[in-house]
């Protein structure tokens, strides 16, 4: 199974809202990322999670909240947003041991618009 | 710091032609470099990496990498385009100073025509 899940496929939420994506994989991989990514741009990395751990979190704002609850799954809460967060919000995850040389397994994404 | 670079937007070209997408890689120590496809609408797929061995790469669906130190180059190919390989195509380079991070190329929109 080299598969990445995420649910749910499209989210649309208003400025007050509450709401949380989640992603899933069952290939036994120890580190799980979250990207953003805007039309036609490279996706941006916003936090990686090691061994359930918070590894990187590039400055994100607060308004994104990721949780780890085990090494299968990663949630990302989002409360407050603004319409320029609209984007695709794509789950990675790789082993986790030899980093450089891994390659990482990509969600579908979930597709938010923020209104 | 490690980048890359993907000096076409856009590459056009006829089903049944070769094709190339380019990339061009600036990393201090060894280059780890990918190729990722996405559809529309769809996450990230792996496509083929450079770690050490071979310059040239094969991987899915056809494609092969060629890998280039003295032209810091790893430049996408496939003897044979299909309509179906209209995709947007990011290289990529892993950052080695930390390991997690991974440096995307701005993207190659790939469009074949039947």
């Amino acid at each position: 199974d080299t598969e990445v899940t995420q649910t749910p496929k499209h989210l649309v939420m208003g400025m007050t809202n509450k709401k949380s994506l989640k992603c899933e994989q069952h290939m036994g991989h120890r580190a799980m990322y979250w990207y953003k990514q805007k039309a036609k741009k490279p996706p941006e990395l916003m936090f990686v999670y090691s061994y359930e751990k918070l590894s990187i979190n590039e400055s994100v704002p607060s308004r994104f909240s990721p949780e780890c609850p085990n090494s299968s799954l990663l949630n990302l809460h989002l409360h407050a947003l603004q319409p320029e967060d609209s984007a695709l919000y794509l789950c990675a995850s790789s082993l986790g041991l030899a980093m450089y040389q891994e390659t990482q397994y990509f969600g579908p994404g979930t597709r938010l618009l923020v209104l | 710091a490690q980048s890359v670079a993907q000096p076409e937007d856009q590459v056009n070209v006829a089903e049944g032609n070769p094709l190339t997408v380019k990339c061009t890689y600036s990393v201090s120590g060894n280059p780890y470099l990918f190729w990722y496809v996405q559809y529309p609408n769809r996450g990230l797929q792996f496509l083929l990496k450079y770690i050490t061995g071979d310059n040239l790469v094969k991987g899915s669906y056809g494609f092969e990498a060629e890998f280039n130190k003295s032209q810091t180059s790893f430049h996408l190919k496939k003897p044979s385009a299909l309509v179906s390989d209209s995709a947007l195509y990011f290289c990529a380079v892993r950052d080695n100073a930390g390991g997690f991070k991974t440096i995307f190329g701005a993207g190659t929109r790939l469009f074949v025509k039947a």
